[in-house]
């Protein structure tokens, strides 16, 4: 089965860091998702990313960014903190094209906490 | 507006007794909708996929139902059991690029 790896289970910054989330997955997807989930407001999609190097933009982009070098890794990156990104960071991928099989894989999450 | 709505924010049931969750959406084209299950502390899992050309699908004690013209899904558990107690979350594809999330809703089975 396919596997998303989250590369931290919790993580706790302080305001103003820089902090990079990271994502791997080893079924060869062509996209991948990073979604935030808050009590009450469900997973929101942060940004995607449907080949190397090419990325779009979800619902909620402000104060993050992303980067994917290499089609296994997608990661996130927050340039500087705040109290307001404290939250559940997950990471999903899904096949596309001929072999499309509409079906997200979820890592497990990141827990993030901003001091 | 987009929205994506999970009626009941929580649902209690007795075991044995069939569960039945709503997903209603608006100013979405999807061309299928997802169910998943989500454990605490835990990614979402896929459950079903129901296309827009399809009325219904089963999968063991699941059972999904799709209404274009309603703009709804409705998720049911047939013959709940206490394991069954997680969050839900429907999903809508337009394509592969864009999935989005309701806010989910959480099932407690009571024996």
């Amino acid at each position: 089965d396919v596997k998303v790896t989250q590369s931290s289970r919790y993580l706790v910054k302080r305001t103003g860091e820089k902090v990079f989330l990271e994502c791997v997955q080893d079924m060869d997807h062509e996209n991948m998702f990073w979604y935030r989930q808050d009590p009450g407001l469900g997973l929101r999609l942060i940004y995607f990313s449907y080949d190397v190097k090419m990325k779009e933009k979800g619902d909620i982009p402000e104060g993050y960014s992303v980067s994917r070098e290499k089609k296994e890794r997608f990661s996130l990156i927050l340039e500087s903190a705040s109290t307001n990104q404290t939250s559940m960071y997950l990471c999903a991928s899904i096949q596309s094209g001929v072999r499309a099989n509409e079906k997200l894989f979820f890592g497990s999450g990141t827990q993030l906490s901003v001091l | 507006s987009q929205k994506i709505e999970q009626n009941s924010e929580a649902l209690n049931i007795q075991e044995g007794k069939t569960a039945t969750l709503t997903c209603n959406y608006t100013n979405y084209s999807p061309a299928y909708l997802q169910w998943y299950r989500q454990d605490p502390g835990r990614g979402p899992v896929f459950l079903l996929l129901i296309r827009e050309n399809e009325k219904e699908k089963r999968k063991e004690r699941l059972k999904v139902t799709f209404d274009t013209t309603l703009k709804q899904s409705l998720f049911h558990i047939t013959a709940s059991q206490p394991a069954d107690s997680a969050t839900y979350l429907c999903a809508l594809g337009e394509n592969n690029n864009d999935m989005r999330f309701g806010a989910g809703t959480r099932l407690t089975v009571k024996p």
